[in-house]
Formats: C-alpha cells, structure tokens, sequence
C-alpha cells in the first residue's frame, strides 16, 4: 500500500468541526483512500473511504482533492466520543488486495 | 449493527504454553483477519484467511501461529508455545469482500500477557 502523511496529533474543541489532513502524493489511480479510527482500549472502526468523489456518512465526510495526492475527514462537530487515533489508509489494487497497512496515525484530542 | 465478537478479552499465559483466541465474525463476511498491537506500537496485520485457508501472512506469522474456522461461526488463531513478545492486543476482523472498496469490521481485541 502506498505511503500516506499524517500529522502526529491534533486537538479541538467539542462541537466544533474538525479537519483531519492526510497527505498521499504518491497515490495511484486505482488507489481507494480509507479512514479508521481507534479509540482508547478499543479496535479500529471504519469510518470512510473514497475514490475521487467527496464522500458523507453518518460518521464523517471525506474531502478529496481534485488531484487526489490529499484528503480530509470532517468531523462536523466533535464530541469527546470522538477522541482516538485516526488513520487514513491507501488500498491498492494487488492480487490480494485483503490487508490494511496501519501508520502511526493522527491523534485527536477534544476538550470541553 | 452487526459486531465482531472476541473472546476472552484478557488471557494471561506462562511461557511455553499454548493459547486459543476466538473470533465470531460478523454472519454475511466471507474474509477474515488477525492483527495484533503490542502497547504503543502500531496495528500490525497477521494473516487473512478464505475460503478455509490461508490467502496472505505476514513475516510474524511463523510456524507458531495457525488460524482455523473449526465450524461455520468461529474463527480461531493459537499460538503453540506463546513467547513474552507475543504479549499483545489481537484483533479479529472481518469483510464482505476483499476488494478495496469494502471496509472491516473489527472486534474490541483479546489482551494477551505472556508471563
């Protein structure tokens, strides 16, 4: 899976939105961009995931540039809940295309 | 919503001995997984198994480790003679589909201290 950039940790206030930076300059074509997260004591949880098109779930929204080398998770209004490890995740097209390659993720701190 | 259900959530084990971690994957999913996360480090993929075998494995599944659907609800990994490095959380998951635009679904991990 292709390499993707994260900044480590981020913090914001509750019911705020939040804009969660991924960077993959290195993406390719047929690339799928994923979002997880991991909250404390927990396993990852799906979140999103896009292909060149702007994406809105009941969790989040994904923002993909025009050029596809970034992306943004929206959180449009964080609560404390939303406090975790959020990790965005290229899938590349292989002949097994069944495992996610974690990085080390961004932090998200939300505070009262 | 459908869950990934694992069992037990914390296994303490001595050395040498051998431990199951079991996994009941979501009904309709086809793929299933195993990772792991030693504390403060990174979620680390294991294997992924279909159709009753091994489709991919990672370099930390050595020959200590196999992975087993004994019925058609559980999905199984062991560990045959547990090393203090393997202490860990463990994460079943599981998919639809393997393709990329399918996400996991994963379970709250298994917390497993080699003593």
């Amino acid at each position: 899976d292709a390499k993707t950039t994260q900044p480590n940790s981020m913090e914001s206030n509750e019911e705020e939105p939040v804009h969660l930076p991924c960077n993959h300059s290195t993406i390719s074509g047929t690339d799928y961009i994923h979002w997880y997260r991991q909250l404390p004591s927990q396993g990852p949880e799906y979140v999103i995931h896009g292909l060149t098109s702007n994406v809105n779930n009941r969790m989040a929204s994904l923002a993909i540039a025009e050029d596809r080398k970034s992306s943004t998770l929206i959180l449009h209004r964080a609560t404390l809940r939303d406090a975790a490890v959020y990790y965005c995740i290229l899938r590349s097209y292989t002949g097994t295309a069944s495992k996610l390659t974690f990085g080390t993720g961004t932090r998200l701190q939300v505070t009262l | 919503e459908p869950e990934v259900t694992q069992t037990p959530s914390h296994q303490v084990t001595q050395m040498g001995q051998e431990v199951i971690l079991r996994c009941v994957p979501i009904s309709n999913h086809l793929y299933f997984y195993w990772y792991r996360q030693i504390l403060g480090q990174k979620v680390e993929f294991l294997v992924s198994f279909y159709n009753n075998e091994i489709s991919e494995k990672s370099e930390i599944f050595d020959d200590q480790f196999s992975v087993e659907r004994p019925d058609g609800s559980n999905f199984t990994l062991k560990i045959r003679s547990t090393k203090l490095e393997d202490s860990a959380m463990y994460f079943c998951a599981s998919s639809e589909a393997r393709g990329r635009s399918y996400g996991y679904t994963f379970g709250s991990g298994t917390r497993l201290t080699v003593v």
